[in-house]
């Protein structure tokens, strides 16, 4: 079946460490994306790439890092520079059609200790 | 700057009650309108969308939503929820003159609480 897949699940790290989320994707979309999701605030855009080996800053990009080095993945890395890591981090793609509709994976929740 | 508002962050209902949940956003030219639910602790799934064509909209699980260009909102409504339809529903917009650099912007979310 296609679809979005993402690990860990949940994921426990000591402050000052970075932490790479992994992100893989089997339904051939060109564009992926990578939210942050705290109570209340809806989804918050990091990071998307509208096709490989290249990227774009979303709306909090600070303390974040990615790379799309391939189609099928865009793993992003939460640095220590990244004041208040803890969240839901969600993971989606899309076809890239005008309609951008977007298919999520199950998340991440990062808790930093 | 375009954005989504979401009127009602909470809404408490009883089971077999009819339910809005409400949408606008800040401009109707060309827009792609989605609707999406996100149980506890998992990733968001479509419920339903706006592309084009009729104004009116349904999911296969009984819920429907209408795109009201004068008014500019994309309410979601169902006439009898049940308490598996408690979850978080969030609206999404993109506008289809945002060229190659098109993203949805989200609302903030609306939670819906269904009590037996």
């Amino acid at each position: 079946d296609g679809g979005i897949t993402q690990s860990p699940k949940y994921l426990f790290r000591k402050e000052g460490q970075n932490v790479t989320l992994s992100c893989e994707q089997n339904l051939n979309h060109d564009a992926m994306y990578w939210y942050r999701q705290d109570p209340g605030q809806g989804l918050r855009l990091i990071y998307y790439s509208q096709i490989v080996n290249d990227f774009q800053k979303g709306d909090i990009a600070e303390g974040y890092s990615v790379s799309r080095e391939k189609k099928e993945s865009f793993p992003l890395t939460v640095t220590s520079a990244q004041k208040n890591p803890t969240a839901f981090y969600l993971c989606a793609s899309s076809s890239g059609s005008p309609y951008n509709e977007q298919f999520f994976g199950p998340g991440t929740r990062l808790t930093v200790l | 700057a375009q954005s989504v508002t979401q009127l009602d962050s909470q809404v408490p209902v009883f089971e077999e009650a009819p339910v809005e949940l409400r949408c606008n956003y800040s401009s109707s030219v060309s827009v792609y309108l989605f609707w999406y639910v996100q149980y506890p602790n998992q990733g968001l799934q479509l419920l339903l969308k706006y592309l084009s064509g009729s104004t009116l909209v349904e999911s296969i699980n009984g819920f429907e939503a209408e795109f009201n260009k004068s008014q500019t909102s994309f309410h979601l409504r169902k006439p009898s929820v049940h308490i598996s339809d408690t979850a978080e529903y969030f609206c999404a917009v993109t506008w289809g003159n945002a060229g190659n650099n098109r993203k949805l912007i989200w609302g903030l979310g609306t939670s819906l609480a269904v009590n037996p």
